[in-house]
């Protein structure tokens, strides 16, 4: 079982409409938490890190949540356009002495006209 | 800010040829490397950690001998696919950390196709 989950795994919305993306995990101990959107055929490019202090953050039109305690994030995206097609991918990182970062499996958005 | 190329972004060779993908930092020396590959509507696997100036840490089920990856500067880390098959067609990214533990940049991947 993946330790970082996300959902949906794909999402259809219409352009101008909000949409939040869960990212679940089990990772321990915890670093930080970094959510990346990645274009089809290009490499994942940050939106968001956050450390364990650390309950929300926004980057324009996207917002990060994280709730440590229950181990879950949000990327809320607020009016949504057609160049938010991308996956959006959760990224944790793990602090054991040495940083190891455990990818979730991506959300894949389609924003439709 | 932090800029990662990589190139080429997309190779395609035949069968049992071997693909030199290069990592380069532009503006800030990465000791370390991640390299990644990508299979369609999958997340990214992490294949090899690179450190410059010693031996490439893989991760299990990689072969080293086929995946071949240098770091002999603070700025150039390269990955060779050696004698390529089509099974290791895919789309690989390199990643340097920036920023202490909170940053990552990304290159922006080599899509390659082994016919």
């Amino acid at each position: 079982k993946n330790q970082v989950e996300q959902s949906p795994q794909s999402l259809i919305i219409l352009e101008g409409k909000n949409c939040t993306l869960q990212c679940n995990y089990t990772v321990s101990p915890f670093s930080n938490l970094r959510w990346y959107k990645q274009d089809t055929g290009r490499g994942p490019v940050s939106l968001t890190i956050m450390t364990f202090s650390e309950n929300t953050k926004s980057n324009g039109r996207y917002t990060a949540t994280l709730d440590a305690d229950t181990k879950q994030s949000s990327l809320h995206i607020t009016a949504s356009q057609l160049s938010d097609s991308a996956s959006y991918i959760c990224v944790v990182i793990r602090n054991t002495g040495g940083f190891k970062t455990i990818f979730g499996a991506g959300t894949r958005l389609f924003v439709k006209a | 800010g932090a800029v990662v190329s990589q190139h080429p972004s997309w190779v395609i060779c035949k069968s049992g040829t071997s693909v030199k993908i290069e990592c380069r930092s532009l503006d800030f020396q990465a000791t370390t490397m991640f390299w990644y590959r990508q299979f369609p509507k999958q997340s990214l696997m992490l294949m090899a950690t690179s450190n410059e100036g010693s031996k490439a840490t893989y991760e299990q089920g990689v072969e080293k001998d086929k995946f071949l990856i240098n770091h002999a500067s603070l700025t150039l880390s390269t990955l060779t696919v050696t004698s390529a098959h089509p099974e290791d067609s895919s789309f690989y990214i390199c990643s340097a950390p920036t920023g202490g533990n909170y940053g990552y940049t990304f290159g922006s991947g080599t899509r390659l196709t082994v016919v």
